[in-house]
């Protein structure tokens, strides 16, 4: 079945330093979806990316998808205690309306 | 108003016992879902309803069994529960009609259940 890995799995930053998180399908995907889940809360969509290649951005978050569309990432520019949370992605399969989210990345920000 | 609903918010149970999820939504969705979050906070789709039918059934443990009374409604129930059952559940649900993996899926609160 499909599968989608992200990495890296934890990340620590210091506050103003940059961020990413990666996302890999093992197969091609329709769409890929973004989530973000602060402690303690459900997941919040972000945004979904159709096209290959496709780049959009949502304030200081960039979100991209590959041109073969199997792969994404979620940049975030000078991080803010408030991005404190874990990042997934989410496959959308090529048939059926089944999501497959990564594992997630679980950002922690220090003043 | 709250778009996905779920209740109850905590549960604390001995294992054996057997329990039950509830999750509504107010948005006029198509499909409804369940996840299970561990302590890793990996998420795994459990099952998928739409208009009422089972459409996805992931290797659930027969234990699990969920129930669609109408669209706005999605349960599960869980027989002799286990400790490995401890989780928070999600429910979701999307307009599948949207075509593309059902659109942006919304969450419920979570409910954090704990097996002794």
């Amino acid at each position: 079945g499909q599968q989608v890995m992200q990495i890296p799995q934890y990340q620590h930053v210091q506050e103003g330093e940059d961020f990413t998180t990666y996302c890999n399908s093992s197969t091609t995907l329709s769409n890929i979806q973004w989530y973000k889940q602060r402690p303690g809360g459900h997941p919040v969509f972000l945004i979904q990316l159709v096209k290959s290649g496709e780049v959009k951005k949502q304030k200081r978050l960039t979100f991209q998808f590959g041109e073969a569309k199997k792969n994404s990432s979620l940049h975030i520019t000078a991080t803010q205690t408030t991005d404190v949370g874990t990042y997934f992605c989410a496959g959308g399969e090529t048939s059926g309306s089944r999501l497959t989210f990564g594992e997630g990345t679980q950002l922690t920000v220090n003043p | 108003d709250t778009a996905v609903s779920q209740t109850p918010k905590y549960l604390v149970t001995q294992m054996g016992n057997d329990k039950s999820i509830k999750c509504e939504q107010n948005l006029g969705h198509d499909t409804m879902y369940w996840y299970k979050q561990d302590s890793k906070k990996f998420l795994k789709i459990m099952f998928s309803y739409n208009n009422k039918e089972l459409i996805i059934n992931e290797t659930v443990p027969n234990r699990f069994s969920p129930k669609s009374p109408d669209k706005a409604h999605l349960n599960l129930h869980i027989n002799s529960l286990e400790l490995g059952d401890s989780a928070v559940y999600f429910c979701a649900s999307s307009h599948r009609r949207y075509g593309l993996a059902g659109g942006e899926q919304f969450f419920g609160p979570g409910t954090r259940l704990t097996v002794l």
